[in-house]
């Protein structure tokens, strides 16, 4: 089986500052781990994934995760937030020998403030 | 160039109705998926075409739901019977060789009242 847990329903920060939203996961073998995000009235759109090689995984829009095995983690990044980063995230995992099927996550709403 | 796109963009019926929800995905694409996404949760599996045939129907929540797609490209999503749990917005993705890159279209909101 595989699930992933979002913690956290809403994230706040101030533009300018750092972001991060937070994803663990569970698989039975290998994760392959993904983030997407959904804006108001629009489709999801993939921001970046994690199939192997480095743990830092850099993607759209300066967005960047950290995959961490020991604490079965895959947080998302940003250095520096922007207005228009407001959004749905959905992090998502599937098992490295299972389907192509993800599993997907509550989703984080991220609101960034002026 | 063109992205997934689904029709209608939004649908409103009554309990006990059939629908049709279609999706055309970016051509070229020979992966398809269909999930359903309820309100304050993630996208949830469906149904997943390679070509023509569904490689995996697991996510179909009952015999009420059926998907096909005959040619390869465009898959419909049929819903027969309509109860008011169906309500929610059902989105298409395709991807190419890269499965674990898909790209969903902007979503079919589905009311049954």
């Amino acid at each position: 089986a595989q699930s992933v847990a979002q913690p956290e329903d809403q994230v706040n920060v101030a533009e300018g500052n750092p972001l991060t939203v937070k994803c663990t996961y569970s698989v039975s073998g290998n994760p392959y781990l993904f983030w997407y995000v959904q804006y108001p009235n629009r489709g999801l759109q993939f921001l970046l994934k994690y199939i192997t090689g480095d743990n830092l995984v850099k993607g759209s829009y300066g967005f960047e995760a950290e995959f961490n095995k020991s604490q079965t983690s895959f947080h998302l990044k940003k250095p520096s937030a922007l207005v228009s980063d407001s959004a749905l995230y959905f992090c998502a995992v599937r098992d490295s020998g299972g389907s192509y099927i993800p599993t997907f996550g509550r989703g984080t709403s991220l609101i960034v403030h002026p | 160039g063109a992205g997934v796109s689904q029709t209608p963009s939004n649908k409103v019926t009554e309990k006990g109705k059939y629908v049709e929800l279609r999706c055309d995905p970016i051509s070229g694409h020979t992966a398809l998926y269909w999930y359903r996404q309820s309100l304050g949760q993630g996208p949830e599996f469906l149904i997943y075409f390679q070509g023509t045939g569904a490689a995996d129907d697991s996510g179909l929540p009952n015999d009420r739901f059926f998907a096909v797609r005959p040619e390869g490209s465009v898959s419909t999503l049929k819903i027969q019977r309509t109860e008011r749990g169906d309500s929610a917005v059902y989105l298409c993705a395709s991807s190419s060789r890269d499965r674990d890159t898909q790209y969903f279209g902007p979503g079919t909101r589905l009311t049954v009242l």
